[in-house]
């Protein structure tokens, strides 16, 4: 059965900090990884990885994709208590468009 | 609007009931998409719709799920005999084409409680 696995399900750090969130997934037909922000109930989207080694980055937020091991890392650098939220992985499905969850990592970023 | 909008924002309804769940997505938007989150849960893949018409209705849970979809625009979510398990924030997406998940534009969600 494909699966979408983060860890770790729950993070508490400061401000400053720097924080690396995991997703590994086991999905067949694999066509791109992407990660989302949800603060409220709407996911926004952040990152869509298609090829293994890219590093995407926007502002202190990056991500990379390793489709070797079946991994992705997003990385925050100087935590802000803004970046609080829950932060999604999901894989894209190449024949039916299907994006599969992750359970989530819930990121609280204290003052 | 310029978003997703989805209505009801919040839900009570009784064990047994049936409820309707609307979403309205981005004007020119081909493809609409339905997800269900419950609590501790990842989102979860419910049912697509390219045009009027659902290839792909797979993840619908049961058989008391169904869904429409009306000139290519608006789409219902209805949940029969509602029960307690069936509670969750039901979210709806639309993207301009079929595929490529970065353009799936998420609605606020509709969060349905079964008593």
């Amino acid at each position: 059965e494909d699966k979408v696995v983060q860890s770790p399900l729950s993070l508490v750090v400061h401000e400053g900090d720097t924080v690396t969130l995991n997703c590994s997934y086991e999905v067949t037909n694999f066509r791109s990884l992407l990660w989302y922000k949800q603060e409220k109930k709407a996911p926004t989207f952040l990152f869509m990885l298609t090829s293994s080694g890219i590093e995407k980055k926007s502002g202190r937020l990056s991500s990379i994709l390793d489709k070797k091991e079946l991994f992705s890392i997003l990385n925050i650098t100087a935590t802000q208590t803004g970046d609080s939220a829950i932060y999604l992985c999901a894989v894209e499905e190449f024949d039916t468009d299907k994006l599969i969850f992750g359970t989530g990592t819930r990121l609280q970023v204290f003052p | 609007g310029a978003g997703v909008s989805q209505s009801p924002s919040n839900k009570v309804t009784e064990k047994g009931k049936d409820v309707e769940l609307r979403c309205d997505p981005i004007s020119g938007h081909t493809a609409l998409y339905w997800y269900r989150q419950s609590l501790g849960q990842g989102l979860e893949f419910l049912i697509y719709f390219q045009g009027n018409s659902a290839p792909d209705k797979s993840g619908l849970p049961s058989d008391r799920f169904s869904a429409e979809r009306t000139g290519g625009s608006v789409s219902t979510l209805t949940i029969q005999r509602t029960q307690q398990e069936d509670s969750a924030v039901y979210l709806c997406a639309s993207s301009l084409w079929r595929g490529g998940g970065e353009t799936q534009y998420f609605g606020p969600g509709t969060r349905l409680l079964v008593l």
